[in-house]
């Protein structure tokens, strides 16, 4: 079965504080990982694809393989990083976009 | 930066009425789609499109559900009969290669 599990609903830390929110994937076959930040009143964005490898807004996000799973880690959080973040994956035969339930991540000052 | 346009934002229909929800993909992109988020639901797939043709769709879209690029520019998700269950957040994205981009949603209220 294809599944994207966040199992974390909310997630609370301190501005300063690392943050890691978890995804993990459930896949038969090479998957593409993202992950989506919704902040409040705004459209879904892209924020990371796994296969870029790249860092924005300090976010990162590795593909762990072996453990399924494509946690994001950002190493000091910001109060404007508060918001929804969704993990998704495609895959190669279909790019349709399977998403988590999301994690709500509140950053307090 | 070009984005991902949809109306409305919010449209309320009685039971049984049909809905049209329009969306305006980025320009150049050529794969287009339409996802659906029940409140406190996870975002989930509805249908997607390329080429003048649907390419994939999910056991939600029934039917009762169609789309459409009529004018080169819009794509449309038509339901012919509304549910009630058919309230939700409606997202169009569309893509070139690679990550979707999202539109702000069309929220669908059926009474």
């Amino acid at each position: 079965a294809q599944r994207v599990t966040q199992p974390e609903k909310l997630l609370s830390v301190f501005k300063g504080a690392p943050v890691e929110l978890k995804c993990n994937y459930s896949y038969s076959g090479s998957p593409e990982l993202f992950w989506y930040v919704q902040y409040s009143r705004q459209r879904l964005q892209l924020l990371l694809r796994h296969i870029s490898r790249e860092s924005i807004k300090g976010f990162t996000a590795d593909l762990n393989k072996g453990e399924t799973s494509f946690h994001l880690k950002k190493p000091f959080a910001q109060e404007e990083d508060s918001a929804m973040y969704y993990c998704a994956l495609s895959g190669r035969a279909t790019d349709k976009l399977i998403f988590g339930t999301g994690t709500r991540l509140q950053v307090f000052p | 930066e070009p984005e991902v346009t949809q109306t409305p934002s919010h449209q309320v229909t009685q039971m049984g009425q049909e809905v049209i929800l329009r969306c305006v993909p980025i320009s150049n992109h050529l794969y287009f789609y339409w996802y659906r988020q029940i409140l406190g639901q996870k975002v989930e797939f509805l249908v997607s499109f390329y080429n003048n043709e649907i390419s994939e769709k999910s056991e939600i879209f029934d039917d009762q559900f169609s789309v459409e690029r009529p004018d080169g520019s819009n794509f449309t998700l038509k339901i012919r009969s509304t549910k009630l269950e058919d309230s939700a957040m409606y997202f169009c994205a569309s893509s070139f290669q690679g990550g979707q981009f999202f539109g702000p949603g069309t929220r669908l209220t059926v009474l």
